[in-house]
């Protein structure tokens, strides 16, 4: 079956440090691919998305790149601030599995000022 | 323009009750899933609910049951609770056939089974 895989947390960084989170996929047919953001007793906000191979999201300075051959997704930003200290999930979605999203376990960073 | 809106927010329920849980999707939208969060986990499919009818369904047992009302809106019901069923609830809601794949979630129902 489908499933994601995140680099296991918890992330501890210091402001304006670089961050990667990993993120590799199986998937029975062709995903789009998602990061979504949780805050502190907040649901789920969707970060930025991909769909198809080779395509690049970003939003509010974050960037995911598809690689189809690496089956990844890794999330990046070059200069982290105290306000993304939340925790991270990779996703994934099928066509024709009426678009439900298979999620990683999640990945909490922490940014220190 | 709302959002997904949930309801309770948090709740308590004794093993062996039954809780219902309610999501109002976001405006326009017309299909809603649910998702069973645990502590420390990734969000967990259960089903999804469209033109009334539940569409797909997720590796949760019969316990777990849903409506969807002519006004789009839905409710999660679990019976026979058991302590394993304390989790964060998430609704979440699209547009049918939108595919851009943009899925709004609200945040969630936080249920202890005690």
């Amino acid at each position: 079956g489908d499933s994601v895989t995140q680099m296991e947390g918890p992330v501890t960084l210091s402001e304006e440090a670089f961050l990667t989170i990993n993120c590799t996929y199986t998937a029975t047919g062709y995903p789009s691919l998602f990061w979504y953001v949780q805050y502190p007793g907040e649901g789920l906000q969707l970060l930025l998305k991909a769909t198809k191979a080779d395509d690049k999201g970003s939003n509010k300075g974050f960037e995911a790149t598809y690689r189809k051959e690496t089956t990844s997704f890794h999330l990046e930003k070059g200069s982290v601030q105290v306000s993304d200290s939340a925790v991270y999930f990779c996703a994934l979605s099928v066509r024709g599995s009426a678009r439900q999203l298979t999620f990683g376990s999640g990945t909490q960073l922490t940014v220190l000022p | 323009d709302a959002g997904v809106t949930q309801s309770p927010t948090h709740l308590i329920k004794t093993r062996g009750q039954q809780v219902t849980l309610r999501c109002s999707p976001k405006s326009g939208h017309d299909t809603v899933s649910w998702y069973q969060q645990a502590l420390g986990q990734g969000p967990q499919f259960i089903f999804q609910y469209y033109e009334e009818e539940e569409r797909q369904r997720g590796n949760f047992p019969d316990r777990f049951s849903g409506h969807q009302f002519p006004n789009y809106s839905s409710e999660l019901n679990v019976n026979a609770l058991l302590l394993g069923d304390s989790a964060l609830y998430l609704c979440a809601s699209k547009l049918q056939g939108d595919s851009g794949n943009t899925i709004y979630f609200g945040e969630g129902s936080w249920l202890t089974v005690v």
